[in-house]
């Protein structure tokens, strides 16, 4: 069972449209980060959240943080197809007492954008 | 600007042999990770490291080994591979701690077991 949920499993829009990837758990986390991976690549931090309610912007990438700290969402405003990839939530849980917290990744959401 | 180098990217083996996965980082990060990826199961931890010395299990252990014996390289050895051992694995670095914990990762190796 996956601490993080994410959803949907795959997305296929046409560049242009708007898409948004979900994280959720039941669980609180002191952060969640938000990876990219390209075919063949090693995942590629986006963003880390840290604040519930936080929203951090990237270009056409809009981060949340959920208020509890139990969900985070990806927006993508006017998708291009260099926007193509595995879509990747982690975080760390509240409950991690060692000092060198261990990342809990979600299965991550398929994107694919066509011209 | 190298970061985290993986070897071999691709790999095959036959049940039962043996085979060592490198991992090197040139950032003098303190804390590195293996992790492997497989459809539909998202990035599970094997092992990680704190520093030269020192190695921990993650979540799924069982069939792997791991040394630290430099900051820079943090091998994965595989003592008699399983065709459950099919995957792809990533090694991360990142010289953070809790709350701050960003991961670099290698370009993965991609490993077939028959």
């Amino acid at each position: 069972t996956q601490l993080l949920e994410q959803s949907p499993q795959f997305l296929s829009i046409q560049e242009g449209e708007n898409l948004t990837v979900y994280c959720n758990s039941s669980s609180v986390f002191s952060s969640l980060q938000w990876y990219r991976q390209e075919p063949g690549e090693g995942p590629v931090l986006l963003v880390t959240v840290v604040t519930g309610g936080e929203v951090k912007k990237l270009k056409r990438l809009t981060f949340q943080f959920g208020d509890a700290r139990k969900d985070s969402s990806l927006h993508i405003t006017a998708a291009q197809p260099g926007d193509t990839g595995l879509y990747l939530c982690a975080g760390i849980s509240e409950k991690t007492t060692d000092s060198w917290g261990k990342l809990q990744f979600g299965a991550g959401t398929q994107v694919v954008v066509t011209p | 600007n190298a970061g985290v180098t993986q070897t071999p990217k691709f790999q095959v083996l036959k049940t039962g042999q043996s085979m060592t996965l490198q991992c090197a980082q040139d950032m003098n990060h303190e804390y590195m990770s293996w992790y492997r990826q497989d459809p539909g199961m998202g990035l599970r931890l094997i092992h990680y490291s704190v520093g030269a010395g020192i190695t921990d299990q993650g979540e799924v252990p069982n069939g792997y080994n791991v040394s630290r014996s430099t900051t820079e390289d943090f091998p994965l050895r595989l003592l008699s591979a399983a065709p459950s051992q099919t995957s792809v694995y990533f090694c991360a670095s990142s010289r953070g701690s809790l709350g701050a914990n960003v991961l670099t990762f290698g370009a993965g190796s991609r490993l077939t077991v028959l």
